[in-house]
């Protein structure tokens, strides 16, 4: 079975400060997905990330960094000098990757951004 | 990038009628789409996985006779809340795969926010 862990469910946050959002993982497939998203007040969920589990490279895209560790299960994600328009829930999420596998999410972590 | 569009976004609706909900797939073919259902401040739970041209594969403790699911084409999946009632106010959310794409990434719609008064 899979798990995806969030132990953290809110964070606040003053602008400009880092802020690391944590995710722990279980699984027993050797391939595997690991996915971060983003969901605003609106309720859209938008894609921020996806890695393969053969792929532990730290990634950065602008602001925003995530350290695979596969050694831990963990997936972290951080954002630099966060913004106001950072607050949103973001999730975790984890998936095997044949034909019928399947997204599991973690619960969420609410990330306030006070001006 | 995949599109994936929800029909309505909000709806409003009595106790005991039915409710459609439409998902599609824009710009790419899906043989494979899913139904999320959000509670208010909970993450997302999988309801059932819709496949093109056969019956939907339900999670446990989803009703399917109350949650009726048809992949008709390979780029609409409809939800039919039947006979809704207010515990069935929720936040429906599908997604869908490219039947093209290796990575059987799924591509999620902008919700469908149901309301039963």
């Amino acid at each position: 079975a899979q798990k995806v862990t969030q132990a953290q469910t809110e964070i606040s946050v003053v602008e400009k400060e880092d802020v690391t959002l944590d995710c722990v993982y279980e699984t027993r497939d050797t391939t595997y997905y690991l996915f971060w998203y983003k969901q605003p007040p609106s309720g859209e969920l938008v894609f921020l990330i996806r890695r393969n589990s053969f792929d532990e490279q730290n990634e950065i895209s602008g602001r925003y960094s995530w350290n695979f560790q596969k050694s831990t299960s963990s997936f972290n994600f951080t954002i630099t000098a966060s913004q106001v328009v950072d607050s949103a829930v973001y999730f975790c999420a984890l998936s095997g990757t044949g034909a019928n596998s399947k997204l599991t999410f973690g619960k969420g972590i609410t990330l306030s951004v006070r001006p | 990038g995949a599109v994936v569009s929800q029909h309505p976004s909000r709806v409003i609706c009595k106790s005991g009628t039915s409710v459609k909900i439409e998902c599609r797939s824009l710009d790419f073919q899906a043989t494979t789409m899913f139904w999320y259902r959000q509670f208010p401040k909970k993450s997302l739970m999988l309801m059932a996985t819709s496949n093109e041209g056969s019956k939907a594969t339900y999670e446990q403790g989803v009703e399917k006779d109350k949650f009726l699911i048809n992949h008709a084409s390979l780029t609409l999946s409809t939800l039919t809340v039947t006979s809704a009632h207010p515990e069935d106010s929720s936040f429906y959310i599908c997604s869908a795969r490219d039947r093209t794409d290796a990575s059987y990434e799924q591509y999620f719609g902008p919700g469908t926010r149901l309301t039963v008064t």
